[in-house]
């Protein structure tokens, strides 16, 4: 069973940074491209980053590029989200996401972005 | 980009009636489309993927359908397990985009 199990949720203020992880079971990690998605308070889904199973190619939503870098460990079995320069509109559910078609979902963590 | 435009954005249903939803693309993306699932307080579950894929262990009354910028999901026979927020997701470009969503009510 694909179990991902995001961590690193709190409370920042706007122009701080944040990394959040993902740990993943029950696939072979290194095998899949891993997406992070966001939703914001009552809103709908937003694709954010996807990362190829070998980190060659990385891909971003404009909302988030230049400041959110995907990266990941296949020998940690970990994919990670370093957010910086992070702002009110970063506040959000952030959901790690296995696959670059099929997606199966973490349960998510809460990303607040407030003075 | 590819925008993702569903509709109707939420809809009010019965058990036991046929459901449809929308979701359009701006551009052609093929059949790579799946639609998502996401009831109250969770994350969002896969239903159907490369647009008429139904996943192991969807009932078989959630139905994909639709190729290039049109495509369909069909509840058959609503249930009481059914409400929740639907939504579609384009894999065949970057950015992947989804769509608004589709809320899905009981009378």
């Amino acid at each position: 069973e694909v179990q991902l199990v995001e961590s690193g949720e709190g409370l920042v203020q706007p122009g701080s940074s944040m990394k959040l992880s993902c740990v993943a079971s029950g696939f072979t990690f290194s095998n899949y491209g891993m997406n992070w998605i966001r939703q914001a308070p009552k809103k709908g889904l937003e694709w954010i980053a996807l990362i190829y199973y070998d980190s060659s190619s990385k891909y971003y939503a404009d909302s988030v590029k230049g400041r959110f870098t995907i990266s990941r460990d296949n020998s940690k079995n970990t994919l990670y989200l370093e957010m910086n320069s992070l702002r009110s509109e970063d506040t959000a559910m952030y959901y790690c996401a296995k696959g670059s078609s099929k997606l199966d979902w973490g349960q998510g963590v809460m990303v607040t972005v407030s003075s | 980009n590819t925008v993702m435009t569903q509709s109707p954005t939420s809809m009010f249903t019965s058990v036991g009636d046929r459901v449809t939803m929308s979701c359009k693309a701006s551009q052609n993306v093929g059949i790579n489309v799946g639609w998502y699932q996401q009831k109250t307080g969770q994350s969002p579950k896969r239903l159907i993927y490369w647009a008429s894929n139904r996943d192991t262990g969807v009932p078989d009354r959630f139905t994909g359908s639709g190729s290039g910028t049109d495509f369909t999901l069909t509840i058959s026979n609503m249930q009481a397990e059914d409400p929740a927020i639907y939504y579609c997701l384009q894999h065949n470009s970057y950015p992947r985009t989804f769509g608004g969503g589709t809320k899905l009510e009981l009378k």
